[in-house]
């Protein structure tokens, strides 16, 4: 059955610490997203990836990093520069091309990652 | 600049009734408008979309119409379900853009008993 998988689903991060969140997807999709939610907002984009080793800051970009080595792949790392990273961070996939059927979804998500700072 | 906006943050319905959640956006390039339903500690799913060759889409339970004049979406759930309590949210595309979204908000339905 394919999916989007994130981990861990909780992670706690000590002041200047360095944190990465797993994404992985077998939908054999080209695009990969990262999503930052904070309490009472919506979905602000941080990174995207359209292909292997290529990515394009979001527009939260500031305090985090990616790479995108495999296909499958996307982590993000949260950096001790990030100064508030304390939220809910999900993954997504898509299709490159777009499919306008009323039942096509562009995105798919995985289940999310809470980070908290001890 | 919020391109996508959703001005209710929360919503109240009794079972039964009809919600009916609003979308306003600013982008006139947007073509394409999806809702997403999401729990909390959960990823969002899609729950319906609507191109805008269209005016109006229907999913069971689940209508969402488009008004290109106005540049207002609205979804409407009828009937009601205490099952549908949630956050909504209101995602649009560009035809430029691929498949990158743009998200409103969100709105939280509570559905009561």
């Amino acid at each position: 059955d394919g999916g989007i998988t994130q981990s861990p689903k909780y992670l706690f991060r000590k002041e200047g610490q360095n944190v990465t969140l797993s994404c992985e997807q077998n939908l054999n999709h080209d695009a990969m997203y990262w999503y930052r939610q904070d309490p009472g907002q919506g979905l602000r984009l941080i990174y995207y990836s359209q292909i292997v080793n290529d990515f394009q800051k979001g527009d939260i970009a500031e305090g985090y990093s990616v790479s995108r080595e495999k296909k499958e792949s996307f982590p993000l790392t949260v950096t001790s520069a990030q100064k508030n990273p304390t939220a809910f961070y999900l993954c997504a996939s898509s299709p490159i091309g777009r499919d306008l059927r009323s039942s096509n979804q562009p995105q798919h998500f995985g289940d999310g990652t809470r980070l908290s700072i001890l | 600049d919020q391109q996508v906006k959703q001005n209710s943050p929360s919503l109240s319905v009794q079972e039964g009734r009809i919600s009916i959640l609003n979308c306003d956006y600013t982008n006139s390039m947007f073509d394409y408008f999806l809702w997403y339903k999401k729990y909390p500690a959960e990823g969002p799913t899609f729950l319906i979309s609507i191109s805008s060759i269209k005016d109006k889409n229907e999913d069971g339970r689940f209508t969402v119409f488009l008004n290109k004049s106005a540049k207002h979406l609205s979804l409407h759930i009828v009937p009601s379900q205490p099952g549908d309590s949630a956050v909504y949210f209101c995602a649009a595309s560009s035809n430029n853009a691929g498949n990158m979204l743009t998200f409103g908000g969100g709105t939280r339905l509570m559905v009561k008993p």
